[in-house]
């Protein structure tokens, strides 16, 4: 069965401060690793990664995967109140009937205080 | 203009009721999917349709049961609601692609409490 488990579960930090969200997965066909931002509402998409060692970057987001010890890290430079959401990890598998399907990880749930 | 759109976004209703979700997409998306968030916050995969063909039907009690119209529509029906049945249910959809991966959108939610 596919997993992914995130960490740590729950960060507080100062607004300005730089944090590192941790993601490791087991998936038996790996096809892709996405990160989405989860507010009040629905999960929103921010980075889908499928090639190891390749920097995604958006504003003061980053994220990287590591296809051979099967994890990524999720940045967040100069952190705002704004960023202070459930960040979640998924991986998507690509064999067979899976195809398409996507496992999460439980969630970082990340606080920033001003 | 939502992408994707359920409705209700809140439901409350009693044990033993019968409900149902709608989900309509209009990115020209040809899976969707409906997936369970639980109190612990986990998403979990439920069903997902390819042109309206199912093809992920995880351990789902047979009293939920999905149909789709079309490709833009995905309904979600449940019996005999139960109290573990509340949760937070999301309606997603991604286009199906061969060779990279695929980013899944998700709806904002239908809040469902039995009490």
């Amino acid at each position: 069965e596919d997993k992914v488990v995130q960490s740590p579960l729950s960060l507080v930090v100062h607004e300005g401060d730089t944090v590192t969200l941790n993601c490791s997965y087991e998936v038996t066909n790996f096809r892709s690793l996405l990160w989405y931002k989860q507010e009040k509402k629905a999960p929103t998409f921010l980075f889908m990664l499928t090639s190891s060692g390749i920097e995604k970057k958006s504003g003061r987001l980053s994220s990287i995967l590591d296809k051979k010890e099967l994890f990524s890290i999720l940045n967040i430079t100069a952190t705002q109140t704004g960023d202070s959401a459930i960040y979640l990890c998924a991986v998507g598998n690509a064999g067979g009937t899976s195809y398409g399907k996507l496992t999460f990880g439980q969630g970082t749930i990340l606080t920033v205080h001003p | 203009d939502t992408a994707v759109s359920q409705t209700p976004k809140y439901l409350v209703t009693q044990m033993g009721n019968d409900k149902s979700i709608k989900c309509e997409q209009n990115l020209g998306h040809d899976t969707m999917y409906w997936y369970k968030q639980d109190s612990k916050k986990f998403l979990k995969i439920m069903f997902s349709y390819n042109n309206k063909e199912l093809i992920i039907n995880e351990t789902v009690p047979n009293r939920f049961s999905p149909k789709s119209p079309d490709k833009a529509h995905l309904n979600l029906h449940i019996n005999s609601l139960e109290l573990g049945d509340s949760a937070v249910y999301f309606c997603a959809s991604s286009q199906r692609r061969q060779n990279s991966g695929n980013t899944i959108y998700f709806g904002e939610g239908s809040w469902l409490t039995v009490v």
